[in-house]
């Protein structure tokens, strides 16, 4: 079976702070990894995708997220986040030959304060 | 805009009567999703229609059925919900199955099960 482990449910920062948010994964096989935002009152969007390729992989509003295979890890970063980051980020996988069905994690509530 | 609505946000109802959520998409996709996200848990799949098919996650319980009389409409009924049905019900689409294909998500539904 294949998990995803959020290893911080809150993470509270200071505006134009670095921040990197946790992600590791447990799979027998190889797996795609996804980075989910969601905002208050909305609904999840895609952030990033990692599914072949530069395991280094960037979001246009800044965000980035390395896949680190022998540490079975996708953490997401940003060096200098702003208010309107504030927001739930689920991480995700999904199997190779599983159609793109998505395990998600818990969740990481970023708080970032002025 | 093309998007994912579902309807009603919030939806209150009693334990044991049957309740019925909605999702419509204008995006014209082939696949679309069922997921519950119970309160600081990762959203779990339910099940899945590629098109007219019916794909039933192992572990959904039976209470819970799905229709999709149309491309653009599906419907998720709880047929009798208990307490622990209480939880934020997501819908999302993609244009096909697999990985390289992004979901796109609704806004949500959160039932109340009194």
């Amino acid at each position: 079976a294949q998990s995803v482990t959020q290893l911080d449910s809150q993470v509270p920062v200071f505006e134009e702070a670095p921040v990197e948010l946790r992600c590791n994964y447990s799979s027998s096989v190889s797996v795609y990894l996804f980075w989910y935002v969601q905002y208050p009152n909305q609904g999840l969007q895609l952030l990033l995708k990692y599914l072949s390729g530069s395991t280094l992989v960037e979001s246009i509003n800044g965000f980035e997220a390395e896949f680190n295979k022998s540490q079975t890890s996708f953490h997401l970063r940003k060096p200098s986040v702003h208010i309107s980051d504030t927001a739930e980020y689920f991480c995700a996988v999904s199997r190779y030959n599983q159609g793109g069905k998505l395990i998600f994690g818990q969740g990481t509530e970023l708080s970032v304060k002025p | 805009d093309a998007m994912v609505i579902q309807n009603p946000r919030y939806q209150v109802t009693q334990f044991g009567k049957p309740v019925t959520l909605s999702c419509s998409q204008t995006l014209n996709h082939n696949v679309m999703y069922w997921y519950q996200q119970k309160s600081s848990q990762a959203p779990k799949l339910l099940f899945h229609y590629y098109d007219k098919d019916f794909n039933n996650e192992a572990d959904t319980p039976d209470n819970f059925q799905s229709r999709r009389p149309n491309t653009s409409f599906c419907f998720l009924d709880i047929r009798s919900p208990g307490l622990g049905d209480a939880a934020m019900y997501l819908c999302a689409t993609s244009r096909d199955l697999g990985q390289h294909y992004e979901q796109y998500f609704g806004p949500g539904t959160r039932l109340t099960v009194t």
